[in-house]
């Protein structure tokens, strides 16, 4: 068991580009899930997979936002036309089927918008 | 709307007990996880409650009384690795594919 882990871990990117991220949940699990984390603050739900079919995501989150799991394993995250506001720690998790309340995180890619 | 209530800081001597407590407004409620977090680090699953009552997980226990709306964590013989922030979480009804978390509280364990 490896756990969670997520590519990159820093991001520094200027205003306006596309980023990428990339999370590998824990191999056995199949429920994956996106927060976001800002200073001072809990992790904020994104969105969530059980197994590649995304099935709920934020109203918070805007239209530049979106994640794929194409074959149920790993996840991306993409930002489009980033802005200073999408500064923030981005985690990744994932469960087993049936704990929701149970998850386990990966290490966060840091994202800088300058 | 669903909204966890927790106070922002609380500070302990090394070998203390400390109850951090966490109070939820959800339409709906499964249960309450605690979560711990170091600087720089992940959040780390301690504990999930979704029964009244009390969990006992080593020197770490989680209560919650659901027709209080209200939990807490509490951490015996405290130790400095334990300075980090604690975060409890809800599964509601209305948002049952996810966990909603409160803003942490900040535990500074002091020698």
């Amino acid at each position: 068991d490896t756990g969670v882990s997520q590519d990159p871990r820093h991001k520094i990117t200027k205003r306006g580009q596309n980023v990428t991220f990339r999370c590998d949940p824990i191999s056995e699990h199949n429920r994956l899930y996106w927060y976001r984390q800002t200073l001072g603050q809990g992790p904020e739900f994104l969105t969530y997979f059980q197994n590649e079919a995304q099935l709920e995501k934020s109203r918070l989150l805007s239209d530049r936002f979106s994640a794929e799991r194409p074959k149920g394993s790993f996840s991306t995250l993409e930002i489009q036309r980033t802005e200073q506001g999408d500064s923030a720690m981005y985690l990744c998790a994932s469960s087993l089927a049936g704990t929701i309340y149970e998850q386990y995180f990966g290490p966060g890619t840091r994202l800088t918008v300058t | 709307g669903q909204s966890l209530e927790q106070p922002s800081e609380v500070t302990a001597v090394e070998g203390a007990i400390v109850q951090i407590n966490c109070t939820y407004q959800t339409s709906g409620f499964y249960g309450l996880s605690w979560y711990q977090q170091h600087d720089g680090g992940a959040p780390t699953f301690l504990s999930y409650n979704g029964l009244d009552g009390l969990e006992e997980t080593g020197r770490f226990s989680s209560f919650l009384s659901r027709s209080d709306s209200y939990g807490y964590l509490l951490l015996q013989e405290l130790q400095m690795k334990d300075s980090a922030s604690y975060f409890c979480a809800v599964r509601s009804l209305s948002s049952a594919r996810q966990l909603t978390f409160g803003s942490g509280t900040q535990l500074t364990v002091l020698p």
